[in-house]
């Protein structure tokens, strides 16, 4: 089965600086996707990004960036010029051939003025 | 634009009550699934469904019964509610089952409380 493990609980940054939230994860297969979701206060679940495996390139949203590292099996988000609005858990989530979507704990991302 | 509508957004239940928590899309997506989030463990898949009268478990399943009859709709039901599933219940919904990019569209979530 595959894991996904977000090893930072909660995470600070100030306003209009940048922060990386990390995630690794663990799978056998060769194909699969990497998502990034955020859950602002809200509760809604909204897609930040998504990576295909099989692509180098690393996928970029606006100010929201990934660095995916598929021998490392790591895949962090990286955030630019913060955003109060950015406040928000972040789960790191996982989807292989079975189809399934499994999260990790997550992330709480606090933007201070 | 509804996108994926559940109801209620709140419930409080006493320990051995039953209840359905109701789920509907209307983007005629063939996967939906149950998710519950507790502080510190992400979401946990509960059930799933890959179509009208095709459903199988999850990671989390016991205690949860679910159905789907139509496209649409994907009810949870919790037949006889315990502490224990005090959660934050969420509701997803996907085009296909079987495209690995495809994105999941979440209800805004039920806050259920088991006293």
């Amino acid at each position: 089965a595959q894991t996904v493990t977000q090893s930072q609980p909660e995470m600070s940054v100030q306003e209009a600086e940048t922060v990386t939230l990390s995630c690794t994860y663990d799978t056998s297969e060769n194909n699969y996707y990497l998502f990034w979701y955020k859950q602002p206060p809200s509760r809604q679940m909204i897609l930040v990004i998504r990576q295909e495996a099989y692509k180098q390139q690393n996928a970029t949203e606006n100010r929201f960036s990934v660095n995916f590292q598929k021998a490392a099996k790591s895949f962090s988000l990286k955030i630019s010029d913060s955003q109060l609005g950015d406040t928000a858990m972040y789960f790191c989530a996982f989807r292989g051939s079975n189809y399934k979507l499994t999260f990790g704990k997550g992330t709480l991302l606090t933007v201070n003025p | 634009n509804a996108g994926v509508t559940q109801t209620p957004k709140f419930q409080v239940l006493k320990t051995g009550q039953s209840m359905t928590l109701q789920c509907a899309q209307d983007m005629n997506h063939e996967y939906m699934s149950w998710y519950r989030q507790d502080p510190g463990m992400g979401l946990r898949l509960i059930h799933y469904s890959v179509g009208a009268g095709i459903t199988d478990q999850g990671e989390v399943p016991n205690g949860y019964n679910v159905s789907r009859s139509t496209t649409e709709d994907f009810p949870l039901r919790l037949l006889s509610a315990a502490p224990s599933q005090t959660s934050v219940y969420f509701c997803a919904s996907s085009k296909t089952p079987r495209a690995m990019n495809t994105e999941a569209f979440f209800g805004q979530g039920t806050r259920l409380t088991v006293v």
